[in-house]
């Protein structure tokens, strides 16, 4: 079975600043997904970046980007010039490629101070 | 339109009613899930149904029920609940069973 580990459960961050979510992983499969989902106060889990395990190439969404480390089974996210409205819980999660069960790990909730 | 649209929004229920959570979606997905959120939790998982067919049952309790009468709607039938059922039940679709998943607001749901 898949295990997705956030192992930061609360982290804040001044507006303008940089943070980095951690993930970890464990699987023994070679080909799957991994996505960085956010869901804010108001509680629509809303997708921020995706991430194929045979792209080498991390992810960009605009101030969004992970650093996928696939021998290490890690996947950050690091959001920069953090703004108000990234308050949110962040929850990472895994698919594996071949059926769409997704698991998530047990979030982390991020809050961005004025 | 990239939307889910669940409705109700709340519902408090009973031990013996019988009740129906809709979901909804207009994006051509053939994909569509239930999940379940308890507080400060992680979804999980309840069904997915894939082309219109239930295609994974995460050993749900019968006292929960999927149907999906078309590839646009999902319902979820309740009955006999209890109150640890109380939580958010979340739908999402996907484009097909192996792309990134697009949820709907959810339901908060009470059994008293």
């Amino acid at each position: 079975a898949q295990t997705v580990t956030q192992s930061q459960p609360e982290m804040s961050v001044q507006e303008a600043e940089t943070v980095t979510l951690s993930c970890t992983y464990d699987t023994s499969e070679s080909n799957y997904y991994l996505f960085w989902y956010k869901q804010p106060p108001s509680r629509q889990m809303i997708l921020v970046i995706r991430q194929e395990a045979y792209k080498q190439q991390n992810a960009t969404e605009n101030r969004f980007s992970v650093n996928f480390q696939k021998a290490a089974k890690s996947f950050s996210l690091k959001i920069s010039d953090s703004q108000l409205g990234d308050t949110a819980m962040y929850f990472c999660a895994f698919m594996k490629r071949e059926n769409n069960d997704m698991r998530f790990g047990a979030g982390t909730r991020l809050t961005v101070k004025p | 339109d990239t939307e889910v649209t669940q409705t109700p929004k709340h519902l408090v229920m009973g031990m013996t009613n019988k009740k129906s959570l809709k979901c909804e979606q207009h994006m051509g997905h053939r994909a569509m899930y239930w999940y379940k959120q308890k507080a400060k939790k992680p979804p999980e998982l309840m069904f997915v149904y894939s082309y219109e067919k239930l295609s994974i049952n995460e050993s749900v309790p019968s006292r929960f029920s999927p149907e999906c009468p078309n590839s646009s709607l999902l319902n979820l039938h309740l009955h006999a609940l209890q109150p640890e059922d109380s939580a958010l039940y979340l739908c999402a679709s996907s484009q097909g069973p192996r792309t990134e998943q697009y949820f709907g607001p959810g339901t908060r749901l009470t059994v008293t």
